[in-house]
C-alpha cells in the first residue's frame, strides 16, 4: 500500500529552529510538496523536491532522499505566524498526490 | 505563477438541493484536476480525479451519482453535489496541474459547502 508518515504535533519556540520528517512508502515517485495549511484554508504550496538533496528558501528549506523515503521541512527563526499544520504529499507515479496526515506545529513565545 | 481559481468560496445550501462548485486554471492548460474533501482536523481525502474529454475516476468510497465531475475544456472542471446533506458540509478543494512542464500542483483557494 502507499503511506506517508510524519508526526501528528510537534512543539517549538518563537526564534528556534525546528525540523518535520516525513517518510514515504508510494508505488511511484513524481516529486514530494510540503503545504502549510492554517485552519480553516486552503493548503499553500510551500517546496516541490524532485531531485536529492535540499532546497532552501528564505526561511524555509526541504530536504529529499529518495534512496531513503525520506524527507524534511527546516523552518528556521520560528515566527508565531508558522503555527500552521504542515502537509506532506507524495506525487504518484498516476500523478496522484499521497498525502500525510499533516503535523501541526505549535509556536510558543 | 500559475494560478487555480475556485468559486464559489462559501456557500450555504438547503438539504435536497445541489450546489456546482467550479475550478479553473487560469494561465495553464490543466489536462488532470483532482477534487478532494477535507473534513474537520482530518487531512485531504481525494474524491476523484478529472481529466479532459473523459469520465472522473473515483476513489473508493465516493459515490459518483451524488458528487458529478464535469472537465469539458482544458481550463475548466466543475463539482456538483447534488441533493446535499447535512453530512456533506465539508471544505472542498480543487487542484490542477499543467503536467507537460512537470510543474507542481496548484490548489484552488477552495469552498466551504455548509448545508442546513
Amino acid at each position: 500500500g502507499q503511506n506517508i508518515d510524519q508526526p501528528t504535533e510537534m512543539t517549538a519556540t518563537e526564534g528556534a529552529i525546528v525540523q518535520i520528517n516525513c517518510t514515504y512508502q508510494t508505488s511511484g515517485f513524481n516529486g514530494l510538496f510540503w503545504y502549510q495549511q492554517h485552519a480553516g484554508e486552503a493548503p499553500t504550496f510551500l517546496s516541490y523536491n524532485v531531485l536529492d538533496g535540499l532546497e532552501e528558501k528564505g526561511r524555509f528549506s526541504s530536504f529529499l532522499s529518495r534512496s531513503k523515503g525520506y524527507s524534511y521541512l527546516l523552518l528556521k527563526e520560528l515566527q508565531m505566524k508558522d503555527s500552521a499544520s504542515y502537509l506532506c504529499a507524495v506525487l504518484d507515479s498516476n500523478y496522484q498526490l499521497i498525502w500525510g496526515a499533516g503535523t501541526k506545529l505549535i509556536i510558543k513565545p | 505563477g500559475a494560478v487555480v481559481s475556485q468559486h464559489p468560496s462559501r456557500v450555504i445550501c438547503k438539504s435536497g438541493t445541489s450546489v456546482k462548485i467550479e475550478c479553473r486554471s487560469l494561465d495553464f492548460q490543466a489536462t488532470t484536476m483532482f477534487w478532494y474533501r477535507q473534513f474537520p482536523k482530518q487531512s485531504l481525502m481525494l474524491m476523484a480525479t478529472s481529466n479532459e474529454g473523459s469520465k472522473a475516476t473515483y476513489e473508493q468510497g465516493v459515490e459518483k451519482d451524488k458528487f458529478l465531475i464535469n472537465h469539458a475544456s482544458l481550463t475548466l472542471s466543475t463539482l456538483t453535489v447534488t441533493s446535499a446533506h447535512p453530512e456533506d458540509s465539508s471544505f472542498y478543494i480543487c487542484s490542477a496541474s499543467g503536467l507537460s512542464d512537470n510543474s507542481p500542483l496548484h490548489f484552488g483557494n477552495g469552498t466551504r459547502l455548509t448545508v442546513t
